[in-house]
């Protein structure tokens, strides 16, 4: 009964391609989130929804689009697939928004662009 | 510009020794901090979360502190074990209406037999 699930979790695909991620939470929680750790390790928000709705939106390039259908789901597809978006994606669930909620992470999606 | 430094950027212990993690930040205003845990291969774990009015929050072995006036944190591991091998990442937020939570880069902490 795993809290925060995603899918796939490896992902190998050439330039150009389009591909998404899947994320899923069992647990109830109202906010979600996706984060891109890099090679460096650094954790970097990248979109946040609440209640289905977008609340934050870093400077992402716009060929990665979120959506979530219900709650329960956040799920990432990206665009035309650079070399330079090779990087672990984890998606992120709390309670509420604001930064006193803890937030719950996935297992994590490690993409690889070649 | 608000940033989140860790040190050292990778330590090595034996088994059964304490260890000391630092971070020093310059979030401003603050909110909280928090201090993850990373296995290899998953996603973080909370391990402790302190606000300006804390000095210290245990977990276990894990024991954080936290002095707002230098802005820095330290997590002290007491009695290591194996399965502390992962990465600790010191997470700080900042306390303006919107969204300013900035991740360190992480220590990477190996634990020896």
């Amino acid at each position: 009964d795993t809290a925060v699930s995603q899918t796939p979790k490896y992902l190998v695909t050439q330039m150009g391609n389009d591909k998404s991620i899947k994320c899923e939470q069992n647990l109830g929680h109202d906010t979600m989130y996706w984060y891109k750790q890099d090679s460096k390790k650094f954790l970097k928000i990248m979109f946040s929804y609440n209640n289905k709705e977008l609340i934050i939106n870093e400077t992402v390039p716009n060929r990665f689009s979120p959506k979530s259908p219900d709650k329960a789901h956040l799920n990432l597809h990206i665009n035309s697939l650079e070399l330079g978006d090779s990087a672990v994606y984890f998606c992120a669930s709390s309670q509420d928004v604001g930064e006193v909620y803890e937030q719950y992470f996935g297992p994590g999606t490690r993409l690889t662009v070649t | 510009k608000n940033q989140v430094e860790q040190s050292p950027q990778s330590l090595i212990i034996l088994e059964g020794k304490n260890c000391t993690l630092q971070c020093n930040y310059t979030v401003s205003p603050f909110s909280n901090l928090r201090w993850y845990k990373q296995d290899t291969g998953r996603g973080p774990v909370s391990l402790t979360i302190m606000t300006f009015s804390e000095n210290t929050k245990s977990n276990g072995r894990y024991t954080a502190t936290l002095d707002a006036d230098t802005k820095q944190s330290s997590l002290h591991i007491t009695a290591s074990q194996l399965s502390d091998s992962a990465s600790y990442i010191c997470v700080v937020s900042g306390d303006t209406g919107g969204f300013k939570t900035i991740f360190g880069a992480g220590t990477r902490l190996f634990v020896k037999a």
